[in-house]
């Protein structure tokens, strides 16, 4: 059974700052990963979709990278800004369900401060 | 194209009584799945709905819930004789293919509080 980690629960951070987030998963077979944001009373934005066979994602500030030998992967976002605050998650779309559905990681609340 | 769109946003309900979640999906989209976010925790997958087909429905509890997606007319999940333990956040996502290509589009969620 696929299960999703994301460390750390939480981040604070001064506006310009780069930083990285971290999400691991247990079961490798997987068909793809993403990262969303989540807002405070909102829904979920996908940021970047990683396939198995890639090694990484990029867009504007965002890159996410993905190791499935280890199971792991990074959502790296460059020169921080306040905008920037909120949950980030990680999810993997496993072959296990078929990929029926996607396994979420808890989340990493991130705050940036001006 | 409108996005994912759920209602009601908030929704209290008293203990014993029924919840009624509507969501409908992005034009074009022929999948639906159902989340739950319970305080403090993850999203975790309940239900994976085609049109008038229930795909995957082992996230869901055995009992007092429910899902649909008729032809016509929005996804429903019902909640019968609801208890505080249901007090959540439920998103609805859609996918006009399979998610093995391409991502979920996420509505905002209805959040339910039982008194």
């Amino acid at each position: 059974k696929q299960e999703v980690t994301q460390i750390p629960a939480a981040l604070s951070v001064p506006e310009g700052e780069n930083l990285v987030l971290n999400c691991s998963f247990t079961d490798s077979a997987i068909y793809n990963l993403q990262w969303f944001r989540q807002d405070p009373g909102k829904g979920l934005t996908s940021l970047l979709l990683i396939q198995s066979s890639q090694r990484e994602q990029t867009s504007g500030r965002l890159n996410a990278s993905l190791d499935k030998s280890s199971g792991r992967s990074t959502l790296y976002i460059a020169a921080s800004q306040p905008g920037d605050s909120a949950t980030y998650l990680c999810a993997a779309l496993s072959r296990e369900t078929s990929g029926s559905r996607l396994t979420f990681g808890e989340g990493t609340q991130l705050t940036v401060n001006p | 194209n409108a996005g994912v769109m759920q209602n009601p946003r908030h929704l209290v309900r008293r203990r014993g009584q029924e919840a009624r979640l509507r969501c409908s999906p992005m034009k074009g989209h022929s999948h639906v799945y159902w989340y739950r976010q319970l305080p403090e925790e993850g999203l975790k997958f309940m239900v994976y709905l085609q049109k008038e087909n229930i795909i995957d429905e082992s996230g869901m509890p055995k009992e007092r819930f429910s899902a649909e997606f008729p032809k016509e007319g929005p996804s429903i999940l019902r909640i019968q004789q609801v208890v505080r333990g249901d007090s959540a956040a439920y998103f609805c996502a859609s996918s006009p293919i399979s998610l093995t290509w391409d991502t979920q589009y996420f509505g905002p969620g209805t959040r339910l509080t039982v008194l």
